[in-house]
């Protein structure tokens, strides 16, 4: 069955880029939409984008002007790259497969585990 | 502050049911679906309920969602032990054109 695993830096510097990827395996990116969830310690969800397979992106809006979300499909990896970061950007950063209904986000079918990124100097 | 709201925490005893809100906007919850993730403690969030009222093969039918209006609820019918968890709702916001969640509702058994 289909797995995700993020991986990156666990430790980013502040006004710095965070960068992570998420590895697909056991399936492949086609006709599903790909997306980045956050969550600071102790809080709750915070969604960041998507990425169709085909290359569209759409990004939530009070992130939109640091955030680019890219796919790898020969390495059917997903990207995230936030930039300018800050303490308020450290959380566990999930990816998550999701697909569209009538132009919205349907289920989030399968998350990866998670990923922690902390945000110091 | 979250787009939708829920009760930061619920609470029952085993074998009780329990039903946990969500409220949001015409441009959320009253004009899309809503989702269900429960999160136990130390994973990810997990799919439970998808398209308002719909359960996800796996996901036992103990969980029912439903909606009226802007507002959405997850009943729990005969309380385990092991739903003690974080529960959280999601739908699409044609305003914002992003997903929202709610807070999350901690769910304790007592």
């Amino acid at each position: 069955q289909v797995q995700l695993q993020e991986s990156g830096p666990g430790l980013v510097k502040p006004s710095e880029t965070l960068s992570l990827t998420c590895a697909v395996s056991g399936g492949s990116f086609g006709t599903y939409y790909w997306n980045w969830i956050r969550q600071p310690p102790g809080r709750g969800l915070e969604w960041i984008g998507y990425m169709y397979y085909s290359g569209s992106t759409k990004y939530n809006p009070s992130l939109k002007s640091r955030v680019t979300i890219s796919i790898d499909t020969s390495k059917t990896q997903l990207s995230l790259k936030l930039r300018s970061v800050t303490a308020a950007d450290t959380a566990v950063y999930y990816c998550a497969r999701g697909s569209l209904i009538w132009g919205s986000l349907d289920a989030f079918d399968i998350w990866g585990h998670g990923t922690m990124v902390t945000v110091s100097s | 502050q979250s787009v939708l709201t829920q009760p930061p925490s619920a609470s029952g005893t085993p074998g009780q049911r329990v039903t946990i809100s969500c409220s949001g906007s015409s441009s959320n919850i009253g004009s899309n679906y809503v989702y269900w993730y429960q999160q136990l403690p130390g994973t990810a969030p997990k799919l439970l309920i998808y398209r308002s009222i719909q359960r996800p093969s796996g996901a036992p039918d103990r969980f029912s969602g439903s909606t009226s209006g802007t507002s959405a609820s997850l009943a729990i019918s005969g309380l385990r032990s092991e739903d003690e968890a974080d529960y959280y709702c999601a739908a699409w916001d044609d305003s914002l054109s992003a997903l929202v969640f709610g807070g999350g509702t901690k769910l304790t058994v007592l």
